[in-house]
C-alpha cells in the first residue's frame, strides 16, 4: 500500500466548473499536508498546506482536511484551463520521524475552454 | 526570489559510469532534498540534508550517496550508474522547519 495514494486521472472539467482532487494517506499520526501543482515540463511548485481538521481557503482554491478519515482535498473554483497541470499531494509521515515530504504520484486535471 | 539550479537539464551516461548531479541555491536553506521522478511512481526521496556535512536517507537511498560540505551545495552521487537509474531528478531547498520547497528544474538523466 502507497503511503499517499492519489487518483492518476486525467481530471477533464469544463471551464468554469469546480475540480475536485482527492488524496488519502495510510500513516494516521500525519500532520502536515501540502499540495503541489506541476505544469508539463516544468519543476512542482507549492500551492497550499493545511495542519488543521476543515477548510483553508487561499483564493480560488480550498485546501480540506479530515484527519479522521485520512484524506485531504483540493478544490479549485472557477477552473481555467491555466489550471491544467498535475496536482502532488505531498505530507509528512509521522511514522519515519523524517523531515521531509513524501508525495504522491499526481493527479493530472485538464480544464477544458 | 529563491533559485535553486542545477547543474544539468539533461544528461547521457553510459552503465558503470560515476555520475555527479549538482545543485547549487541562493538562500541560505538548511534544508536541501535529491528526489526522482518516474511516470506513475512520483517523487521519491533519495537523501536529503539539514546541515553541512549533515545527510540523512531517503526511501530509495541504494546506488545513490551524497555530499554537503558547504551550505548552497548539495551533490548526488550515482556510484556506477545503471539503466534502472534513467530518471528525473530534482533537487528542492527549503528554510529549517518549513516544507515549502524551492524546487530547480530537475535533470533528466539517461543512462545507456
Amino acid at each position: 500500500q502507497k503511503e499517499v495514494e492519489q487518483n492518476s486521472g486525467p481530471l477533464s472539467v469544463p471551464e468554469g466548473a469546480i475540480a475536485s482532487l482527492n488524496c488519502t494517506y495510510s500513516d494516521r499520526g500525519s500532520q502536515s499536508f501540502f499540495w503541489y501543482r506541476q505544469y508539463s515540463g516544468k519543476s512542482p511548485e507549492l500551492i497550499m498546506f493545511i495542519y488543521s481538521n476543515g477548510d483553508k481557503e487561499d483564493g480560488r482554491f480550498t485546501a480540506q482536511l479530515n484527519k479522521a478519515s485520512q484524506y485531504v482535498s483540493l478544490l479549485i473554483r472557477d477552473s481555467q484551463p491555466s489550471d491544467s497541470a498535475t496536482y502532488l499531494c505531498a505530507l509528512i509521515l509521522k511514522r519515519t520521524g523524517r523531515r521531509a515530504l513524501t508525495f504522491g504520484s499526481g493527479t493530472r486535471l485538464q480544464v477544458q475552454p | 526570489d529563491v533559485k535553486v539550479t542545477q547543474s544539468s537539464r539533461y544528461l547521457v551516461k553510459r552503465t558503470g559510469e560515476k555520475v555527479f548531479l549538482e545543485c547549487v541555491q541562493d538562500m541560505d536553506h538548511e534544508n536541501m532534498f535529491w528526489y526522482r521522478q518516474d511516470p506513475g511512481l512520483g517523487l521519491r526521496l533519495i537523501y536529503f540534508s539539514y546541515d553541512v556535512k549533515m545527510k540523512e536517507k531517503g526511501d530509495i537511498p541504494e546506488g545513490y550517496s551524497v555530499s554537503r560540505e558547504k551550505k548552497e551545495r548539495f551533490s548526488l552521487i550515482l556510484e556506477s550508474a545503471s539503466t534502472n537509474q534513467t530518471s528525473m531528478y530534482l533537487c528542492a531547498s527549503s528554510m529549517r522547519g518549513n516544507y515549502g520547497y524551492t524546487f530547480g528544474s530537475g535533470t533528466r538523466l539517461t543512462v545507456v
